[in-house]
């Protein structure tokens, strides 16, 4: 089974700042990588996601990905964060065409002004 | 376009107790999946249905069963609660051979078992 770490728990910021929350995955197989973000008593909304191509992905909200197949990483970053960034981001790995996500524990951005 | 809708939001119920949780995926969208997501923790993998049929499945023991409709919404049931059931139950819908492995989630129902 995958494993997927998220090594910070909990991530403050002041407004402004640029950020980068990690996720480094286990696996020796090609992977499909997602970012989700999940604001207070939501469900998980797709920010990202990498299938194959260019290992940079961008969202339309300023947040980027980078898949590094040798590190088994797929760190989120984003230049300047805003107060309505902060939510809960999680990682996630699908190995296959089927649907089965193994999530990260989840990073809590918290932009401060 | 409604998206994925869950019902019930929140509940309460009593160790022993068995629970029906509600999912009707987005429109288009003909598989189903279930999360269990416990407090301070990110979402795992119970089940997935597809054509009426649980196509796979987490690490979740028989008390957690499903049920795929014809009309694609899907139930979970969770029989003989404990209290460590109590968590944000997700569902997730997609559609099978969409290419983008991309899952829609819904709000959830949040069980708490006392």
């Amino acid at each position: 089974a995958q494993s997927v770490t998220q090594l910070d728990s909990q991530v403050p910021v002041f407004e402004e700042a640029p950020v980068e929350l990690r996720c480094n995955y286990s696996s020796s197989v090609s992977v499909y990588l997602f970012w989700y973000v999940q604001y207070p008593n939501q469900g998980l909304q797709l920010l990202l996601k990498y299938l194959s191509g260019s290992t940079l992905v961008e969202s339309i909200n300023g947040f980027e990905a980078e898949f590094n197949k040798s590190q088994t990483s797929f760190h989120l970053r984003k230049p300047s964060v805003h107060i309505s960034d902060t939510a809960e981001y999680f990682c996630a790995v699908s190995q296959d065409n089927f649907n089965k996500f193994y999530f990260g524990s989840g990073t809590k951005l918290n932009v401060k002004p | 376009d409604a998206g994925v809708t869950q019902s019930p939001t929140h509940l309460i119920k009593t160790r022993g107790q068995q629970v029906t949780l509600r999912c009707s995926p987005k429109s288009g969208h003909d598989t189903v999946s279930w999360y269990q997501q416990a407090l301070g923790q990110g979402p795992q993998f119970i089940f997935q249905y597809y054509e009426e049929e649980e196509r796979q499945r987490g690490n979740f023991p028989d008390r957690f069963s499903g049920h795929q409709f014809p009309n694609y919404s899907s139930e979970l049931n969770v029989n003989a609660l404990l209290l460590g059931d109590s968590a944000l139950y997700l569902c997730a819908s997609s559609l099978v051979w969409g290419g983008a492995n991309v899952l829609t989630f819904g709000a959830g129902s949040r069980l708490t078992v006392l």
